[in-house]
């Protein structure tokens, strides 16, 4: 199974400044999910990061908030901008297993973002 | 939109006794997946569960789908401390996007030595 490393592991950030992301995965991956969860809910899908395009973005969610890069199959980053209390929540990526949809996903340990 | 609702949402047992969480559903599905998080860390696939199957077993765990009932019950036997956590059922959306997971709620578990 993918073994996904996310960095950094947690932050404290002043509001209105802007925080990136990594995701490294051991294995090449033609998609990588990001999902924020915040305190004590459960998972939604901010955005799907496509090697060699644009990244998919969910309802609710905007490119000019949360900008994606995916240079390769194995790496993506996700940046929160203009960071508000709102935005303290956990960020994950995660992968398909074999890279194949409707699969186990597999998941970073999170990135855990407080906004003072 | 599809998003499964999970039953109950927080359990507290004794070490040793059995947990069992449910999730139900609204449209029909190929499969059904079910996932822990402990606290403060990232998701662990537990089982996926298709719709041809009626139940899975993986160690302690037992997983049912129903999908006449549109319902999918999680079991943990013999329940650890360890097994403190949220548990969360995931499927696909109701409206294509296959690639895509939607999590329910989920189930907060509490194990007590």
């Amino acid at each position: 199974s993918a073994v996904i490393s996310q960095k950094p592991s947690r932050d404290i950030c002043q509001r209105g400044t802007s925080l990136t992301i990594q995701c490294q995965v051991d294995s090449q991956v033609t998609m990588m999910f990001w999902y924020r969860q915040q305190p004590g809910q459960s998972l939604t899908l901010i955005a799907t990061a496509n090697q060699g395009s644009e990244a998919t973005y969910e309802s609710g969610f905007v490119i000019d908030k949360f900008p994606i890069s995916r240079p390769n199959l194995t790496f993506s980053t996700l940046t929160v901008s203009n960071m508000s209390p709102e935005d303290s929540s956990i960020y994950l990526c995660s992968v398909w297993e074999g890279s194949r949809p409707n699969q186990p996903q597999h998941f970073g340990d999170g990135t855990r973002l407080s906004i003072l | 939109s599809q998003q499964g609702e999970e039953d109950p949402q927080a359990l507290s047992i004794q070490e040793g006794e059995n947990a069992t969480m449910n999730c139900s559903y609204k449209t029909s599905i190929n499969n059904l997946q079910w996932y822990r998080q402990n606290s403060g860390r990232g998701l662990v696939h537990l089982i996926l569960i298709r719709s041809n199957e009626r139940e899975k077993h993986s160690g302690r765990l037992r997983v049912t789908l129903d999908t006449s009932k549109k319902s999918s019950s999680l079991l943990i036997t013999a329940s650890r401390a360890a097994d403190t956590a949220s548990y969360f059922c995931a499927l696909p959306p109701s409206q294509g996007g296959s690639e895509k997971l939607v999590f329910g709620k989920g189930t907060k578990l509490t194990v007590n030595p």
